[in-house]
């Protein structure tokens, strides 16, 4: 079955710093590959995704290419702010479910 | 667009008693997903459905939780009887017949 590993948190960053969570999965096949974000209090939404080996998702200035060969999805963001502080989720999906992982949780300082 | 309801938001009962949480997926969405979170397990499959059917109940964690789901548009999990152990946020999730799931605000349970 589906499994993932993600880098294990807090990560604590200044304003304006480079980001890279690490993401690695293991699957049967070729998975859609899933970064989901949860701020506080709230549920959890699709931040960006890959259906397809060297696909790149991309959203709010995050970046995720789907590498077949390392088996992995990194999350990237050049210059992060205080309102990216969050809780990040990498989650490949095949057969109709979507295996999360831990979460990586994400401290901005101003 | 209304996206996915969960009722109650935040619930706390006495050990021993029976919990329902509710949700209403996105209309048109042909998977319903029921997740639980917790800080030492993070975030688990509990049951989803397709097309209202119960596809994979493997994550449902004992006798005491089961799920159903009577139309498209409206899913319970039942907790009877509930226990300290079964305190955590529990979240449907819904999507259509390609991968993305769409979440609801969870339910807050807290069992004393």
């Amino acid at each position: 079955g589906n499994s993932v590993t993600q880098m294990e948190g807090p990560v604590t960053l200044s304003e304006e710093a480079f980001l890279t969570i690490n993401c690695t999965y293991t699957a049967t096949g070729y998975p859609s590959l899933f970064w989901y974000v949860q701020y506080p209090g709230e549920g959890l939404q699709l931040l960006l995704k890959a259906t397809k080996a060297d696909d790149k998702g991309s959203n709010k200035g995050f970046e995720a290419t789907y590498r077949k060969e390392t088996t992995s999805f990194h999350l990237e963001k050049g210059s992060v702010q205080v309102s990216d502080s969050a809780v990040y989720f990498c989650a490949p999906a095949r057969d109709d479910k979507i295996i999360f992982g831990k979460g990586t949780r994400l401290h901005i300082l101003p | 667009d209304a996206g996915v309801i969960q009722s109650p938001r935040h619930e706390v009962t006495e050990m021993g008693q029976e919990v329902t949480l509710r949700c209403k997926p996105i209309s048109g969405h042909d998977y319903l997903f029921w997740y639980r979170q917790t800080m030492m397990r993070g975030l688990e499959l509990l049951i989803y459905f397709n097309n209202n059917v119960p596809i994979d109940d493997s994550g449902m964690p004992e006798d005491r939780f089961s799920a159903k789901m009577p139309n498209a548009s409206f899913s319970t999990l039942k907790i009877q009887p509930s226990e300290p152990r079964d305190s955590a946020v529990y979240f449907c999730a819904s999507r259509p017949d390609y991968p993305g799931l769409y979440f609801g605000e969870g339910s807050w349970l807290t069992v004393v």
